[in-house]
């Protein structure tokens, strides 16, 4: 266990609906990052907050928007869902920003549009 | 950006034999790079990592060897046992940036 919590485990819905899948980072980091694991993409880095600001951006559609509270958790919103945009999102979470902490990975949420 | 390319996309191994992993780089700027592990249905768990300052770490039955000039690093498993089979992905990052790089996974498969 990482001590990164995700929720829901499963998610599904439907093609043009929007859904917020929500992160606890590790006690103590301050970190938070989301990636997007499919089997055509693999695992890809979408965006990363520091103690409630945005730090980094990666492949992350203009669809999709997150944000980190006062209490460090994260939320990821995806909306005008595609079928494309089924996959496993996770979050990692890290001690701080500009050095190379290591990151530990939450169990994801599997996201299943129909 | 980083370019991170990893082989064999597959590897079988008997019980007890060694497993090697390699992946390449395109940024020399990046200076860490980490292992996961993958088990089906689970996140990834971070194995081992190393920094370009190190040319080699090992814990235990795995070890991490990197060449800074060749932009390779690979994973060494050695005694290899059946709950070693998983998905293992490399990854690369670099300072200021910290988001990782990951390379396309090796499905693992130890024989008992």
């Amino acid at each position: 266990d990482s001590g990164v919590t995700q929720t829901p485990k499963h998610l599904i819905t439907a093609t043009g609906q929007r859904v917020t899948l929500r992160c606890s980072p590790r006690s103590g980091d301050l970190s938070v990052y989301w990636y997007q694991q499919s089997l055509d993409q693999g695992l890809q880095f979408l965006i990363q907050y520091y103690n409630g600001e945005e730090r980094a951006k990666g492949n992350i559609l203009e669809r999709f928007s997150a944000q980190q509270f006062p209490d460090l958790h994260s939320e990821l919103n995806l909306s005008s869902l595609e079928l494309g945009d089924s996959a496993l999102y996770f979050c990692a979470s890290s001690l701080g920003w500009g050095r190379n902490h290591e990151q530990y990975f939450g169990p994801g949420t599997r996201l299943t549009v129909t | 950006g980083e370019n991170v390319e990893q082989h064999p996309s597959t590897l079988s191994v008997q019980e007890g034999d060694s497993a090697v992993i390699k992946c390449t780089y395109s940024d020399s700027a990046s200076n860490y790079f980490p292992w996961y592990k993958q088990e089906l249905g689970k996140g990834p768990q971070l194995i081992i990592d190393i920094r370009s300052n190190v040319g080699e770490k090992k814990d235990q039955r795995i070890a991490v060897t990197l060449n800074k000039t060749a932009k390779h690093f690979s994973l060494h498993i050695t005694e290899t046992q059946p709950e070693d089979s998983a998905v293992y992905f490399c990854a690369a990052s670099t300072t200021g940036a910290n988001n990782l790089f990951f390379g396309t996974g090796t499905r693992l498969t130890v024989i008992p």
